[in-house]
């Protein structure tokens, strides 16, 4: 069935450092992909999405690029900040069935 | 603008009783989705409505859970003869449909004693 891997925190970085999450899916048909964030005391937020196949999504630094040929959508960004410490959640829909398919979340401590 | 708002925000109540968690979305969002989220877990879809019907209720666990949106807006999520099992954070979304983000509220924090 449809499921999302993604890669096991917790992940503590420094400051300014470079960040990648991984996220592998299972679906059927032509998923979405998405990156969701829910940060201290505050619920799910949408970080990024992409439609199709090489589609990249941005957003606040951070990107993803939409691999069919590896079934991958990996987030990262290039030099966090203390502020991006949060819980980052991969997604995946179906085209025609808007349920959303959850990973575990990456909990990610950004230190100064 | 207003964002999805769910009450109560905690709901603590006894293994066996009967529990009603209410989602307001978005003015305007045709789609309204429930997920729950069980400690150290993503979200886990549960059902969602488009306009008034339900039009996946697949995630729903058993049949001691039922969800209703009769006006095509606020959504009652009910759980009836509650175990400790469904102890969880109970998330609503919303959205315009098609592939159009979903929104999510604060969740609903459900303890069964």
């Amino acid at each position: 069935g449809d499921s999302v891997t993604q890669m096991e925190g917790p992940v503590t970085l420094s400051e300014e450092a470079f960040l990648t999450i991984n996220c592998t899916y299972t679906a059927t048909g032509y998923p979405s992909l998405f990156w969701y964030v829910q940060y201290p005391g505050e619920g799910l937020q949408l970080l990024l999405k992409a439609t199709k196949a090489d589609d990249k999504g941005s957003n606040k630094g951070f990107e993803a690029t939409y691999r069919k040929e590896t079934t991958s959508f990996h987030l990262e960004k290039g030099s966090v900040q203390v502020s991006d410490s949060a819980v980052y959640f991969c997604a995946h829909n179906n085209f025609g069935n808007e349920k959303l398919t959850f990973g575990t979340g990456t909990r990610l401590t950004i230190i100064p | 603008g207003a964002g999805v708002s769910q009450t109560p925000s905690n709901k603590v109540t006894e293994k066996g009783k009967y529990v009603e968690l209410r989602c307001d979305p978005i003015s305007g969002h045709t789609a309204l989705y429930w997920y729950r989220q069980s400690l150290g877990q993503g979200p886990e879809f549960l059902i969602y409505f488009q306009g008034t019907g339900a039009a996946d209720d697949s995630g729903l666990p058993n049949d001691r859970f039922f969800a209703v949106r009769p006006e095509g807006s606020v959504s009652t999520l009910k759980i009836q003869r509650t175990e400790r099992g469904d102890s969880a954070v109970y998330l609503c979304a919303s959205s315009l449909g098609g592939d159009q983000p979903q929104h999510f509220g604060d969740g609903t924090r459900l303890s069964i004693l």
